[in-house]
């Protein structure tokens, strides 16, 4: 299985709001609704920010939304903050049970 | 409160095999739709997910590991464990433990990671 796309970085000015895409296949992210996103700051452990496509955990931001269109995975912020500056992974489930991450896309505060 | 806490040896040397325990706390993994996943990142590089176990004994493999990768869990001791046989530099990495939970709604069921270990740094070197 290969792991999902997603931009090696996208950038944004505090305020504004930014999206970054995960990008699979009909066997993981366009056949199923189990598309989880997290947010890792450096030497930390991931963090859980979506789940099921839209689901946010209880304490998660409402700045965090996630959507699904076809083969494609995204994850907007808004109202980007300098806390927000991090690597963010998204994964998908497949069609054999296994589970795929993407390559990560790291957000930049300007 | 869930907590996961992964331990093993932080040198290994090229051939050997690699076993690491996850200590976990605060649920079981003999309660349905509760399992621990395994995820590992080289220095630098992307997550990599490597395995599940399962509360019912099911267990799902990383297809490019699969020849080379066990879990297997004691549930009386809350504790988890994988092994990595013949072990590569190319295979050091922090590896992770990460309890995976579902949520079900309207008879659709959502899994997630939702907590994760500190992470356990391995290098792997002569």
């Amino acid at each position: 299985q290969s792991a999902l796309t997603q931009p090696a970085s996208v950038s944004g000015s505090p305020g504004q709001s930014i999206t970054m895409s995960c990008a699979g296949t009909a066997n993981d992210v366009g056949g199923y609704n189990l598309v989880s996103w997290f947010q890792q700051h450096p030497g930390k452990a991931p963090k859980l920010i979506f789940f099921g496509v839209s689901y946010r955990p209880s304490g998660v931001s409402s700045r965090f939304s996630g959507s699904k269109s076809g083969n494609t995975a995204s994850l907007t912020i808004s109202g980007l903050q300098a806390e927000d500056e991090a690597d963010y992974y998204c994964s998908s489930y497949t069609n054999i049970g296994t589970l795929v991450f993407g390559t990560g896309t790291e957000v930049t505060v300007l | 409160q869930i907590t996961l806490r992964e331990s093993g040896p932080t040198l290994v040397n090229p051939t050997q095999t690699l076993t690491l325990t996850c200590t976990f706390s605060g649920f079981s993994l003999t309660t349905s739709g509760v399992g621990v996943g395994w995820i590992r990142q080289p220095p630098g590089k992307a997550l990599e997910w490597l395995a599940f176990i399962y509360w019912d004994d099911d267990h799902r493999y990383s297809p490019s590991l699969n020849s080379r990768l066990t879990v297997t869990k004691d549930t009386s001791k809350n504790q988890v464990f994988l092994t990595l046989t013949n072990m590569d530099p190319v295979d050091t990495a922090t590896y992770y433990c990460a309890h995976r939970g579902r949520y079900c709604s309207g008879g659709d069921c959502a899994p997630y990671m939702d907590v994760w270990g500190k992470g356990t740094t391995v290098t792997v070197s002569s």
